[in-house]
């Protein structure tokens, strides 16, 4: 069971738009912890999408956008592309744990 | 460019130990923290040490804490886990990755992982 919960599926027909949420607690995400954002196209690596809440590393497309609320933070994908189909982590820090980086469960993004 | 290389994974017995080794190039990897995260066979991803760039205080999940040991050497561009004790369900590919920001940490470059099995 994550510290960070996500769904474990969203799905979503090309062109529409879909969100993804990541649910945490005041120890992570409610202590101002930022969030970060992760992709992993199927047999590969994971690859940073979002870092800072809201930010885009260069090469990432706008269509791609993220939030952050209280104990809450959301990525969305406009514009569905077959080849968003991916899983999608998001992470985050904890104070109660030792080390403390913790990442979301996963959620598997189906473009149908 | 940016590379991240890992290395050292295999089929282990339970109890045993491995090490694995991640390379890196393309950038200065002494101003860098570093980590390590696995991903067991259909599970998601799990942060498992992370170590600063001087190797004064290095970071582990509880999970294998006591058993792995992370180091670095900046005179070899090099990250390293050892990991002791082994059990079956330390059996995940394991990914190194550099280190952004401060505080809440991501991850910002990764390797493409290297498998490590452990079974009888």
């Amino acid at each position: 069971q994550s510290i960070l919960t996500q769904p474990p599926s969203v799905s979503g027909a090309p062109g529409q738009r879909v969100t993804i949420s990541c649910t945490g607690s005041s120890s992570n995400i409610g202590a101002n912890y930022d969030v970060h954002w992760y992709q992993q196209l199927p047999g590969t690596a994971p690859k940073l999408l979002i870092y800072g809440n809201t930010n885009r590393p260069s090469g990432v497309p706008d269509r791609f956008s993220a939030s952050k609320s209280v104990t809450s933070a959301s990525l969305a994908i406009s514009g569905l592309q077959a080849e968003d189909e991916a899983d999608y982590y998001c992470q985050s820090y904890d104070n109660t744990l030792s080390g403390s980086v913790v990442f979301g469960g996963g959620t598997k993004l189906t473009v149908l | 460019q940016v590379q991240l290389v890992e290395s050292g994974g295999g089929q282990v017995m339970p109890g045993g130990s491995l090490r694995l080794s991640c390379v890196v190039s393309g950038f200065t990897f002494r101003d860098y923290y570093m980590s390590w995260i696995r991903q067991a066979p259909g599970k998601g991803l799990e942060w498992v040490s992370l170590i600063d760039t001087g190797s004064r205080w290095p970071n582990y999940a509880d999970s294998v804490k006591g058993r792995f040991t992370i180091s670095r050497d900046n005179a070899k561009n090099s990250m390293y886990l050892q990991m002791n004790s082994l059990r079956a369900e330390d059996t995940a590919v394991y990914y190194c990755a550099r280190v952004h920001g401060s505080g809440s940490y991501w991850m910002g470059r990764w390797g493409q992982g290297t498998l490590v099995t452990v079974s009888s």
